[in-house]
């Protein structure tokens, strides 16, 4: 199976500083059909999660582009160029490339300092 | 605009059912995968079973494969899950979400299994 591990669990920023969220994979998310199915969700307190980015790299309708992600192979990141307080939440990472099912990371709680 | 609605949650015992369903509406439902997620209060992330566009492939986790069962109603825009021999770990947040890729979910719905 599948195993994500995200770092760090836990994430102070500065309102105003850079973000980022690691995300690795125990074996390559290359899928045989070329595509990489790594996915970002964003859980704001009290809300279902949404996600962010899809594919790596590819921003959800109605993301702020303050968040990017990036990444190949069993390596990859979550970034946020300038935290806002709307930011502060649970970030997880998933794969999808292995079937069955998805493999979510444990998540990165992010927190204003 | 794209709205899951989740129901059917609740308090049960262990070894009892129970069914949920999610109300799809905003997208043509019969194009998609559909998919369960549970959560458990205050923990991370977990899936638990999907179902192809036309219903003949379903895939499940491990820990529910013989009590649960993923189906849908395409007339009806529908996604179920009825959960059988419920254990007390089975106790989460249960999410209906769009694709195999969750890009849009529910508001979820409580499942609690208790004596």
């Amino acid at each position: 199976d599948v195993v994500m591990t995200q770092s760090p669990l836990s994430l102070p920023v500065t309102l105003g500083q850079p973000a980022s969220i690691s995300c690795r994979s125990s074996q390559s998310l290359v899928s045989s059909d070329g595509n990489t199915y790594l996915n970002w969700f964003q859980q704001r307190p009290g809300q279902s999660p949404r996600r962010l980015i899809y594919k790596v790299s590819n921003r959800d309708s109605g993301v702020p582009d303050r968040f990017s992600g990036s990444g190949s192979g069993t390596d990859f990141t979550l970034k946020i160029s300038r935290v806002e307080a709307e930011d502060v939440g649970v970030y997880y990472c998933m794969q999808g490339t292995h079937w069955p099912g998805n493999t979510f990371g444990q998540g990165t709680k992010l927190e204003i300092k | 605009e794209v709205q899951l609605v989740e129901s059917g949650g609740g308090l049960v015992q262990p070894g009892e059912s129970l069914r949920l369903s999610c109300a799809a509406s905003g997208f043509t439902f019969s194009t998609y995968w559909m998919t369960w997620v549970r959560q458990v209060p205050g923990k991370g992330l977990e899936w638990v079973a999907n179902i192809k566009e036309d219903g003949y492939e379903k895939y499940y986790l491990d820990s529910v494969k013989g009590r649960f069962t993923i189906s849908r109603d395409n007339a009806k825009k529908s996604l179920y899950l009825q959960m059988n021999s419920l254990r007390v770990d089975d106790t989460a947040v249960y999410y209906c979400t769009r694709g195999r890729g969750s890009g849009y979910w529910g508001q979820g719905t409580l499942v609690t299994v208790s004596s």
